[in-house]
């Protein structure tokens, strides 16, 4: 597609529930990755895919996060057994890699999750 | 290894100059820089490789000092279009090859 596109936009669940965060990266991109943003604050990095490699999860705050890539496009990010403490917006960005490092990435709008 | 912005804020007039500057305490493979307007994703500005590079994006320029493991972002001219949050992210030689790390950002105001 023309950009990232992920969804859904917002999300409200009950403290305990699971959530699927979804994120479409723009066609050709190899490199693709969660982050999160809690109000006011910077980016916390998640995870990290790269083509067929094994992903980075050294981000993932704790064993209730996952994420997998299918096909090498749409990505998933799970919270399990979800806490008020992950409230925050999830983004995916997006990137070519250029000599085996990150280009420019680009975000989608991401998923503001709230957790009551 | 997150990198260190400074300042965390500035407001400025129409028409006034800022920088904004990112430094790491490892040796920096590149450095990126983004800008996020409120209720936005961030967008990504530019991209510096090179020590001692610097590139230049309308009336906003970067540059990238190896040796001092610091990159500077410079507005000059500034347009009540260029308020939002600046971050840069970095990759550090032995680190990770992949995912940037974020500094805290940097709330620009730009006023009438």
């Amino acid at each position: 597609g023309a950009g990232v596109s992920q969804s859904p936009s917002n999300k409200v669940t009950e403290k305990g529930k699971d959530v699927e965060l979804r994120c479409d990266p723009i066609s050709g991109h190899t490199a693709l990755y969660w982050y999160r943003q809690s109000l006011g604050q910077g980016l916390e990095f998640l995870i990290y895919f790269q083509g067929n490699s094994a992903p980075d999860k050294s981000g993932l705050p704790s064993d209730r996060f996952s994420a997998e890539r299918t096909g090498g496009s749409v990505s998933t990010l799970t919270i399990q057994r979800t806490q008020q403490e992950d409230s925050a917006v999830y983004l995916c960005a997006s990137s070519l890699m250029v000599w085996g490092r990150p280009g420019g990435y680009t975000f989608g709008s991401g998923t503001r999750l709230t957790v009551v | 290894q997150q990198p260190v912005q400074s300042p965390q804020a500035v407001i400025l007039r129409e028409g006034e100059d800022a920088v904004i500057n990112c430094s790491s305490s490892k040796a920096l493979y590149s450095v990126h820089w983004y800008r996020q307007k409120h209720g936005e994703a961030p967008v990504f500005l530019m991209i510096l490789l090179k020590g001692g590079e610097q590139k230049g994006h309308d009336k906003i320029s970067a540059s990238f000092n190896e040796k001092k493991q610091q990159s500077s972002l410079y507005l000059t001219a500034s347009q009540l279009s260029y308020s939002g949050t600046y971050f840069c992210g970095t990759l550090n030689y032995g680190g990770s090859q992949g995912n940037l790390i974020f500094g805290k950002g940097t709330k620009l105001s730009v006023k009438p």
